[in-house]
């Protein structure tokens, strides 16, 4: 079955300390978004990227960083820089709609604890 | 700076008790406005997209309407199972860019 997978589900780390987060797609589309959930909240954008080897801020891309090396793959870096990255991060990827909508699919979430 | 607003934050309703969910928007050049359910502690489920103003779109007893600066979400004789958070958000014609609004977390007491 086509979807999002995204790992590890669960991820517990010490201040100070980087950590990736893996997303991968099999559904062929070319869009690609992490965003971020805090407990009560909504979604907030930290990165997307339309094409492989590209990639555009969101509104909270500070403290991490991307890579888009394959169209399938999109890992998020949680950088030490990352003041507070206690948060449920959401991966989601989409194709190109009517009009130029893009419909999303998420990932089931990986849930970052910083001890 | 482009915004989307959810209202209320949260909402308890009846089963069978109708209500609306609100959505605004700012305006600047709408591509898709969309309607999400979340489940706690899962991903986001899509629901609707409305691309224009006086757009319409029914599943099961949810209707997702638009106007130029805002969308509702009806819930018509709302069941438990329809509890969850609903999520709204916008992708405007500059860019693949999509923000979501907060979320109006629903609960629906049997």
């Amino acid at each position: 079955d086509g979807g999002i997978t995204q790992s590890p589900k669960y991820l517990f780390r010490k201040e100070g300390q980087n950590v990736t987060l893996s997303c991968e797609q099999n559904l062929n589309h070319d869009a690609m978004y992490w965003y971020r959930q805090d407990p009560g909240q909504g979604l907030r954008l930290i990165y997307y990227s339309q094409i492989v080897n590209d990639f555009q801020k969101g509104d909270i891309a500070e403290g991490y960083s991307v890579s888009r090396e394959k169209k399938e793959s999109f890992p998020l870096t949680v950088t030490s820089a990352q003041k507070n990255p206690t948060a449920f991060y959401l991966c989601a990827s989409s194709k190109t709609g009517i009009s130029g909508a893009n419909v999303l699919t998420f990932g089931a979430g990986s849930r970052l604890t910083v001890l | 700076e482009d915004q989307v607003t959810q209202s209320p934050e949260a909402l308890r309703l009846q089963e069978g008790e109708s209500s609306s969910l609100n959505c605004s928007y700012t305006v600047s050049g709408l591509r898709g406005l969309f309607w999400y359910r979340q489940d706690p502690g899962k991903g986001p489920e899509f629901l609707f997209t409305l691309y224009s103003a006086g757009e319409e779109k029914e599943k099961e007893r949810l209707k997702a309407t638009l106007t130029k600066k805002e969308s509702f979400l009806h819930i018509t004789a709302p069941k438990p199972e329809d509890s969850a958070t609903y999520l709204c958000a916008v992708q405007y014609s500059s860019a693949s860019k999509i923000i979501f609004g907060s979320g109006t977390r629903l609960s629906i007491r049997p």
